[in-house]
């Protein structure tokens, strides 16, 4: 499986402003995956980000909010753009690894975020 | 169409006993089903997975899982609970052909009594 890096695991921010989370993985992967997790909730899919496309977006999130870079098969970036405190929490990126119909994902530690 | 269903929000063991979490998916593919631990400030960690072969699926750390197609159930097994087992698991199904969305349950916190 891979090993994936997030940085930063965690950050408090003033509402108004924006971060980028970085991902970094430990071997080249086609598919690479930014979720959200609200306090106490499950996972929800943000966006699908593959190499040498524009990322896509799952209903009810937009590009001008979290825009995406993915410029290489290792890097991924999540940026959280004009932050309310709504936008509290956890960040995950993960990738599929492997061949075949429905590999797993293997996630990243997240960065927890808190929005003042 | 595709969704998972966690049927306990929390479930409390006692150190050394068994652990059930029970999983329900609904899916109009052949499901590949998964279950994944989250332990605190900690990302997901893959336990096991389904994808049409054995039924019994072996994981890691002594759990097992069991796909019931009848039962469109996927539960998850220890025969004894560790403290270190205390986390919130999630149940995953995805489908069809390819890459297909993952799908997730709402999640189990599981707590182990010493």
């Amino acid at each position: 499986s891979a090993v994936i890096s997030q940085k930063p695991s965690r950050d408090i921010c003033q509402r108004g402003t924006s971060l980028t989370i970085q991902c970094q993985v430990d071997s080249q992967v086609t598919m690479m995956f930014w979720y959200r997790q609200q306090p106490g909730q499950s996972l929800t899919l943000i966006a699908t980000a593959n190499q040498g496309s524009e990322a896509t977006y799952e209903s009810g999130f937009v590009i001008d909010k979290f825009p995406i870079s993915r410029p290489n098969l290792t890097f991924s970036t999540l940026t959280v753009s004009n932050m309310s405190p709504e936008d509290s929490s956890i960040y995950l990126c993960s990738v599929a690894t492997g061949t075949g119909n429905n590999q797993p994902q293997h996630f990243g530690d997240g960065t927890r975020l808190s929005i003042l | 169409a595709q969704s998972v269903t966690q049927l306990d929000s929390h479930v409390s063991v006692s150190e050394g006993t068994p652990v059930l979490l029970r999983c329900n998916y609904s899916s109009s593919y052949s499901p590949s089903l998964f279950w994944y631990v989250q332990h605190p400030n900690k990302g997901l960690q893959l336990l096991l997975k389904y994808t049409s072969a054995a039924t019994l699926v072996k994981g890691i750390n002594g759990f097992e899982a069991e796909f019931k197609k009848s039962e469109t159930s996927f539960h998850l097994t220890k025969p004894s609970a560790h403290m270190s087992d205390a986390a919130e698991y999630f149940c995953v199904v995805s489908g069809g052909v390819g890459f297909n969305k993952f799908y997730f349950g709402s999640g189990t916190k599981l707590n182990v009594k010493p």
